[in-house]
């Protein structure tokens, strides 16, 4: 089976740092997708990992290691409208549809 | 990226009628997927839509309540038949573009079904 698990809801500060884990066991990995979905809105890609280390775009980063079935968002410099759920994807094979995890419920706070 | 609309964007239907949602892309793309979000849930794939041949469905998923059509490379519809309360979600479609990598999966904006 498929299984991916991340945490339900975490909370940070304006202006700090946040990390969102991730891990995954399926039958095969062809990558790992981060999505943002705001409250009633469809999700927007973030982030796409297949090879281990870290990608960085802006203040977003994402993390991966296959071996460990492992995964982060980093989150720098919090700002409000970052308050959304954040979405874990796998790939399982090329051109097939992403297996989800249920999502974190970030809330950035004064 | 793709741009992807659907119709309608949310809607209001009584139990036992039945809502087609389409779903359009601007670009040709092989598989379309129908995602199910209900409410604080993530979501859920329904079927996948290959242009020309019938949706394969996902377990729990039924032809009969979700029929799907997929006439050309570029558009899909999602039908949800006898609608009961438990049907009240967001329904979106999501299609794969393929990067030099691996492929990206786009979402549409969803549409609100609520049931009465």
């Amino acid at each position: 089976g498929q299984n991916i698990d991340q945490p339900t809801e975490m909370t940070a500060t304006e202006g700090a740092i946040v990390q969102i884990n991730c891990t995954y066991q399926t039958s095969g990995f062809n990558g790992l997708f981060w999505y943002q979905q705001h409250a009633g809105e469809a999700p927007t890609f973030l982030s796409y990992n297949v090879l281990d280390g870290l990608e960085e775009k802006g203040r977003f980063s994402s993390f991966l290691s296959r071996s460990k079935g492992y995964s982060y968002l980093l989150l720098k410099e919090l700002q409000m409208k970052d308050s959304a759920s954040y979405l874990c994807a796998v790939s399982t094979s090329g051109n097939t549809p992403l297996v989800f995890g249920k999502g974190t419920r970030l809330s950035v706070i004064a | 990226s793709a741009v992807i609309s659907q119709k309608p964007s949310r809607d209001i239907c009584q139990r036992g009628t039945s809502l087609t949602i389409q779903c359009q892309v601007d670009s040709q793309v092989t598989m379309m997927f129908w995602y199910r979000q209900q409410p604080g849930q993530s979501l859920t794939l329904i079927a996948t839509a290959n242009q020309g041949s019938e949706a394969t469905y996902e377990s729990g998923f039924v032809i009969d309540k979700f029929p799907i059509s997929r006439p050309n490379l570029t558009f899909s519809t999602l039908t949800v038949s006898n609608m009961s309360p438990e049907d009240s979600s967001i329904y979106l479609c999501s299609v794969d573009i393929a990067r030099a990598e691996a492929y990206e999966q786009y979402f549409g904006p969803g549409t609100r079904l609520t049931v009465t």
